[in-house]
């Protein structure tokens, strides 16, 4: 069965700093891979997305980037962090099959910059 | 550009009785999928339901069902029989069948609380 892992948990960063947030995938090969945040109280936000190895795509233009260094393993870093970076990161993956595509989610990164 | 809305940010039901989750969508595609999704204290986003629009029959999950009215792009999730586990936030998402453009766009959420 398929698995996402995301580290860290929790991460509590000085403004300014780098950072790197890993998601990997098990059990599944040539995923699509996404990257959400979520503020405090409201829905989500698609930040990057990835079809394959080296294939990027950035939704909202802001001081992060990710990268797909391998198959199933997608970074987000950015080099300086923002007080308004702060919120809860989300890494799902999906396998489309024929026109059927569903979105799992991994368990998340919660990210507070001082 | 695809909108989807949840008018109710909090709900509340007594446990073991029913409760409707409202959600509505705008797009011009005739063809692409609803989702609701529930996140529960510990945050991890878990897919409770899926819906392929060009199907006319609701989706069901044990206890958990749709009302899908496609014309007035209404996707509502009824929780029947509600347990004290169901209390989350549920989040309504859409996404298109276009290729390259598989993202989730996902409305506010509305909170559930379950009365024991």
């Amino acid at each position: 069965s398929q698995t996402i892992h995301q580290w860290p948990a929790t991460l509590v960063q000085p403004v300014g700093s780098p950072l790197s947030l890993e998601c990997t995938v098990e059990g599944t090969s040539n995923p699509n891979l996404y990257w959400y945040r979520q503020a405090a109280g409201r829905g989500l936000q698609l930040l990057f997305y990835s079809v394959g190895i080296g294939q990027i795509s950035s939704e909202v233009p802001q001081n992060l980037s990710a990268s797909r260094p391998q198959d199933r393993q997608f970074i987000l870093s950015s080099k300086k962090l923002l007080l308004s970076d702060s919120g809860f990161y989300l890494c799902a993956w999906s396998v489309i099959q024929g026109t059927h595509e569903t979105q799992y989610f991994g368990p998340g990164t919660r990210l507070l910059v001082l | 550009a695809q909108t989807v809305t949840q008018s109710q940010p909090e709900m509340s039901v007594q446990e073991a009785e029913t409760v409707t989750l409202s959600c509505t969508y705008d797009t011009s595609e005739s063809d692409y999928y609803l989702f609701w999704y529930k996140q529960p204290p510990s945050r991890q986003m878990i897919l409770v339901i899926r819906q392929e629009a060009y199907k006319q029959q609701n989706a069901t999950e044990n206890r958990f069902s749709v009302n899908f009215q496609k014309a007035a792009k209404s996707f509502s999730l009824k929780i029947s029989d509600s347990q004290l586990g169901d209390a989350a936030m549920y989040f309504c998402a859409y996404r298109s069948t276009n290729f390259g453009n598989e993202k989730l766009t996902f409305g506010t959420g509305t909170r559930l609380t379950i009365i024991p």
